[in-house]
């Protein structure tokens, strides 16, 4: 089973300055999915940025980027610029990739999440 | 982008009824849809996956019995909490998979489910 380790509860960032979020997983497979969420105080889950792991370039979305180490199992996110709409809890995800079989297929697992605050 | 819709948004009832919550996929068809649950401050778990014209498959630890899941429609699938208790109550979120995209889902708003 596929396990998902965000071992930051908090992180606070002043407006405009640039913050990290820490995500590592543990998996057997080799092709699968990594994903951030948004869940910003309304409860709606917000796809930030998707990964796919066969592909080595780390994606990329307007202020938002992710460092995505394979080997090390880690897929960190990165918000440059920070807004105070970008205030909201973080999760990192994880979903196996069409043929990697089981009873996993399709499912998110995700991590305990980490709430950002950003301060003006 | 797609829209999916979860009624009622908050629920309030009485210990021993029955609950039944909706999610819907406004403009799409999906085939598959998953129900989660989720503690203030914690992560979504994963209770069931839910499938068009078929059982819904459940995880492991989820009474299916209590967590009653029907997929009747395309568009509409329901989860209905039976003989609800006060450790039932939590927010309930269900998501939708993009018929042409596998590793796509689309969130509903949630449903705060408060047992008396």
């Amino acid at each position: 089973a596929q396990t998902v380790t965000q071992s930051q509860p908090e992180m606070s960032v002043q407006e405009a300055e640039t913050v990290t979020l820490s995500c590592t997983y543990d998996t057997s497979e080799s092709n699968y999915y990594l994903f951030w969420y948004k869940q910003p105080p309304s409860r709606q889950m917000i796809l930030v940025i998707r990964q796919e792991a066969y592909k080595q370039q780390n994606a990329t979305e307007n202020r938002f980027s992710v460092n995505f180490q394979k080997a090390a199992k880690s897929f960190s996110l990165k918000i440059s610029d920070s807004q105070l709409g970008d205030t909201a809890m973080y999760f990192c995800a994880f979903m196996n990739r069409w043929g990697a079989g089981g009873t996993s297929y399709g499912k998110l697992t995700f991590g305990q999440g980490t709430i950002l605050t950003v301060h003006p | 982008g797609a829209v999916v819709s979860q009624h009622p948004s908050w629920v309030i009832c009485k210990s021993g009824t029955s609950v039944k919550i909706e999610c819907r996929s406004l403009d799409f068809q999906a085939t598959t849809m998953f129900w989660y649950r989720q503690f203030p401050k914690q992560s979504l778990m994963l209770m069931a996956t839910s499938n068009e014209g078929s059982k819904a498959t459940y995880e492991q630890g989820v009474e299916k019995d209590k967590f009653l899941i029907n997929h009747a429609s395309l568009t509409l699938s329901t989860l209905t909490v039976t003989s609800a208790h006060p450790e039932d109550s939590s927010f309930y979120i269900c998501s939708a998979r993009y018929p042409s995209s596998y590793n796509e889902q689309f969130f509903g708003p949630g449903t705060r489910l408060t047992v008396l």
